[in-house]
């Protein structure tokens, strides 16, 4: 069983192109966390949010947390070819304590042609 | 600039070969795992550590163990590498968990592949 479903699992646009991945789940999460990954690298941390219904920018990135704290979307504006990558959600456990272990979803695949 | 260095970056070694995988971060934290992924994939946590003297298995099911002497060093080991072990293997390290204060540091990985 996947706990944190991420979608589009796949994804292929053009520059210029908006778009969104959402991360949904039946589990509720006290942080959620997005990576970005690119080939042959591990993941870079883009962001962490933690309040229900929280949003945080970060340059043509918008990271929104529901506010039941069971899901999460990433909306990219205007894409451009260097935001192709790998994109992960992962979400900590409410009751996870300090063990700082982290539940992935399977990720998003995104393609920004030129 | 604080790092988490993984090497060899890529392997490609024989079935039956005992092989190390090495990890080693220069910030000090505490917590570190070990995640398997194939390419594009989710990742899958095989091992993590809460500090020295610290491991526990993690949710994948791993032939591979892991050592934690040195709270900068968390190297893994196949004692006997077979084909079904190939794969990418991703380091992490977090300073601690807790609401709004978690945060992992990737290494580079190392791909490993057994032929």
């Amino acid at each position: 069983t996947q706990l944190l479903e991420q979608s589009p699992q796949f994804l292929s646009i053009q520059e210029g192109e908006n778009l969104t991945v959402y991360c949904n789940s039946s589990s509720v999460f006290s942080s959620l966390q997005w990576y970005r990954q690119e080939p042959g690298e591990g993941p870079v941390l883009l962001v962490t949010v933690v309040t229900g219904g929280e949003v945080k920018k970060l340059k043509r990135l918008t990271f929104q947390f529901g506010d039941a704290r069971k899901d999460s979307s990433l909306h990219i504006t205007a894409a451009q070819t260097g935001d192709t990558g790998l994109y992960l959600c992962a979400g900590a456990r409410i009751g996870s304590g300090n063990t700082g272990k982290l539940i992935f979803g399977q990720g998003t695949t995104l393609q920004v042609k030129p | 600039e604080a790092d988490i260095y993984q090497t060899p970056r890529y392997l490609v070694i024989g079935t039956g070969k005992k092989i190390t995988l090495e990890c080693s971060q220069t910030m000090g934290h505490d917590k570190m795992y070990w995640y398997q992924q194939d390419p594009g994939m989710e990742l899958h946590l095989i091992h993590y550590s809460y500090g020295v003297n610290s491991t526990e298995k993690g949710d994948l099911s791993s032939e591979s163990t892991v050592s934690r002497i040195r709270t900068e060093h968390f190297p893994l080991t196949l004692e006997s590498a077979r084909p079904s072990h190939t794969s990418q293997y991703l380091c992490a390290s977090s300073e601690y968990g807790g609401t709004g204060s978690l945060s992992y540091t990737f290494g580079s990985g190392t791909r490993l592949t057994v032929v």
